[in-house]
């Protein structure tokens, strides 16, 4: 059965850089939501999207922003990047109101 | 305080054991419980979900819940060295089209051959 789709898989960003993550669902799946774990944390949850709305908002900083596509794609944009914000980066997928949720295989993010 | 507590271990096991992993939470309106399992540098995988207090067992895996004490449990029969991984609770709320979660720190799991 198809997955999750990240992209990329891993990212080496310098301080201050801005980086793009991808996030392709499950097909037929309409709502996105965007996690950060870091080294030995649990996933903590960031932002989601249902029907290219955002439909609720974690703990993401202003820094970074995020959207969801025609396609239901999504993408998260990181701008003037901290070293704090090395951490793995998961996306994961739902039918709106599913209670479960499937997660991609993450983006591992490193800033230098 | 964190909303959901979970027995951080590390866990070591021998082949065959029953293992036991818990969580606890504190927000009343958590309604939806899943267990999801993560290997190293790989996304979580969902094992198992439930919604009401009780037992849920699907193959060697059973989820308990219980809501009046906040707690949750997930227990492996006949565990196997290729379940050694970071075991992670979560829960959401009932409400909205996109329900967000909440997890636990997660609990280490080594089963030795």
């Amino acid at each position: 059965a198809a997955g999750v789709i990240q992209s990329p898989r891993h990212l080496i960003k310098e301080k201050r850089e801005t980086a793009t993550l991808k996030c392709y669902p499950i097909p037929r799946h309409d709502t996105v939501y965007w996690y950060q774990q870091g080294p030995g944390q649990d996933p903590q949850f960031l932002i989601s999207f249902y029907e290219k709305m955002q439909s609720d908002k974690g703990s993401i900083p202003d820094r970074f922003s995020a959207q969801q596509f025609s396609d239901y794609h999504s993408e998260l944009n990181m701008s003037s990047l901290e070293l704090g914000d090395s951490a793995l980066y998961f996306c994961a997928s739902s039918l709106a109101g599913a209670d479960t949720q499937y997660f991609g295989p993450g983006t591992r993010l490193t800033v230098l | 305080q964190k909303e959901v507590e979970q027995d951080p271990g590390p866990l070591s096991v021998p082949e065959g054991a029953i293992v036991s992993l818990n969580c606890t939470y504190s927000n009343s309106a958590f309604q939806y419980f899943m267990w999801y399992r993560q290997y190293s540098r790989k996304g979580p995988e969902l094992l198992m979900y439930t919604y009401s207090s009780g037992n849920k067992e699907d193959g060697r895996f059973t989820a308990q819940v219980d809501k009046s004490s906040k707690y949750i449990s997930l227990f492996i029969r006949d565990s196997q060295p290729s379940d050694s991984a970071t075991y992670l609770c979560a829960m959401s709320v009932s409400s909205g089209s996109a329900r967000q979660l909440t997890f636990g720190s997660g609990t280490q799991l080594t089963v030795l051959p």
